[in-house]
Formats: C-alpha cells, sequence, structure tokens
C-alpha cells in the first residue's frame, strides 16, 4: 500500500532562517506530487505540484521554492523565512494529473515563525 | 475565478443528532466537487467526491452529500453523529479543465458533544 511521510512534524524557526521541509511517498512510482500550506482559520491554498522529476509549476509567487530531486521524494525550501511563513504545510500525492484522481494527503508540518 | 465558501466555521451539535455543513461554491464552468476531512494534527482524509452521473453521492464513514447545480451547493450530511466525527472539514472545487487545482473552502469544524 502507499504512505505519505512528512518531516518534521513541527518547527519553530526565527524569522530570516533557511527552510527545508521534506515529502516522500512509498508505494507508488511516478506520482504527482503537491505542496499546499494552510494558515490559520482559513482553507488549503496550493504552492507548488510535480509531474516528473525536476518538474515544478508554482501557483503562489512568494519566497518559497520546490525541488523534486527524486521520483518520489519533494522538498518545499526558503533562504529566509518571514512571519506570513508560519501555517500548516501538507503534502499530496496522486496517481494521475486529472482532479478525479485522488489527492492523497501526509500528516503535515506545522511551522511557527517567530 | 472559482471559490468556495463555507459559511459556518464552526458547528456544535449532540451524538446521535443529524447534521448538515454547507458548502457553496461559484464558478463558470462545470466543476467536480470534494468533501475532506481532517482529525486533529493530521492530514486530509478523502470523505467523497462528486464527478458527474447521480447528484446524491455516498462517502465513507456514514456522509453523503447532494450536489444542487442550480443553487451552486454541495451540503454535507450525516443522519446521525458520533463523538468520533469531531474534526475540520473541508469542501473543495476544481473546474474540469484544470486538471490538477483543487480550491478549498476555509473549513468548517464540527464539535460533537456528549
Amino acid at each position: 500500500s502507499q504512505t505519505i511521510h512528512q518531516w518534521p512534524a513541527t518547527l519553530v524557526q526565527p524569522v530570516g532562517s533557511p527552510l527545508s521541509l521534506e515529502c516522500t511517498v512509498e508505494g507508488t512510482s511516478n506520482p504527482n506530487l503537491y505542496w499546499y500550506r494552510q494558515a490559520a482559520g482559513r482553507g488549503l491554498q496550493l504552492l507548488f505540484y510535480s509531474v516528473g522529476i525536476g518538474q515544478i509549476s508554482s501557483e503562489v509567487p512568494q519566497n518559497l521554492s520546490a525541488s523534486r530531486p527524486q521520483d518520489r521524494q519533494f522538498i518545499l525550501s526558503s533562504k529566509k523565512l518571514l512571519l506570513s511563513d508560519s501555517g500548516f504545510y501538507l503534502c499530496a500525492w496522486s496517481q494521475g494529473a486529472e482532479t478525479t484522481d485522488t489527492q492523497y494527503f501526509g500528516p503535515g508540518t506545522r511551522l511557527t515563525v517567530l | 475565478a472559482q471559490s468556495v465558501t463555507q459559511l459556518d466555521s464552526q458547528v456544535p451539535v449532540f451524538e446521535e443528532a443529524p447534521v448538515e455543513l454547507r458548502c457553496n461554491y461559484s464558478s463558470s464552468v462545470s466543476v467536480y466537487l470534494f468533501w475532506y476531512v481532517q482529525y486533529p494534527n493530521q492530514g486530509l482524509q478523502l470523505l467523497l467526491k462528486y464527478l458527474s452521473g447521480s447528484t446524491l453521492v455516498k462517502g465513507i464513514n456514514g456522509f453523503e452529500a447532494e450536489f444542487n447545480k442550480s443553487q451552486t451547493s454541495f451540503h454535507l450530511r450525516k443522519p446521525s453523529v458520533h463523538i468520533s466525527d469531531t474534526a475540520e472539514y473541508f469542501c473543495a472545487v476544481s473546474e474540469m479543465d484544470s486538471s490538477y487545482k483543487l480550491i478549498f473552502g476555509s473549513g468548517t469544524r464540527l464539535l460533537v458533544r456528549p
């Protein structure tokens, strides 16, 4: 069966520090991968999606970036965190790129920027 | 642009009572509709989805939702809730010609009391 992992589970970082969040998927190959952010009291916002190694599409201009160095690994990064980067970051995968293909979510990383 | 509105930020209900969580959307094209559930400190899990066909969709854990095109609504219902249904519920929509992008509502917290 397929599983999706995210780490760390929680993170507290000072403003201006770098960020690296990791997401890995097991039990499938060539998944589509997604990064979402959930700000307090708001819904989820799609940040990035990837249909293959090295292929990243950005949905929202910001100081975050994403990379996909391996087929089942998706990394969210920042060189300098802002207060507004605080939130709950969720990684998701789907077998296809169509939204009729269910997206499966990881457990999330709660990021607090102080 | 498409959007999703969940007017109720929190819905308190007693155990074994029925519940309805409201979702309205706006879009200029045909859409797919989804309900996800998020338990505390976890990722999202798909409850049900409407792609086409019957407007009454049944999902997991006894939930169902009805697509009403004229009212642009996709309300979630359960005839009898349990304590374990306490969670955050998100409605999401995607346009049929936008193959990957889910737009989420802000969520409704269902609080089931004994």
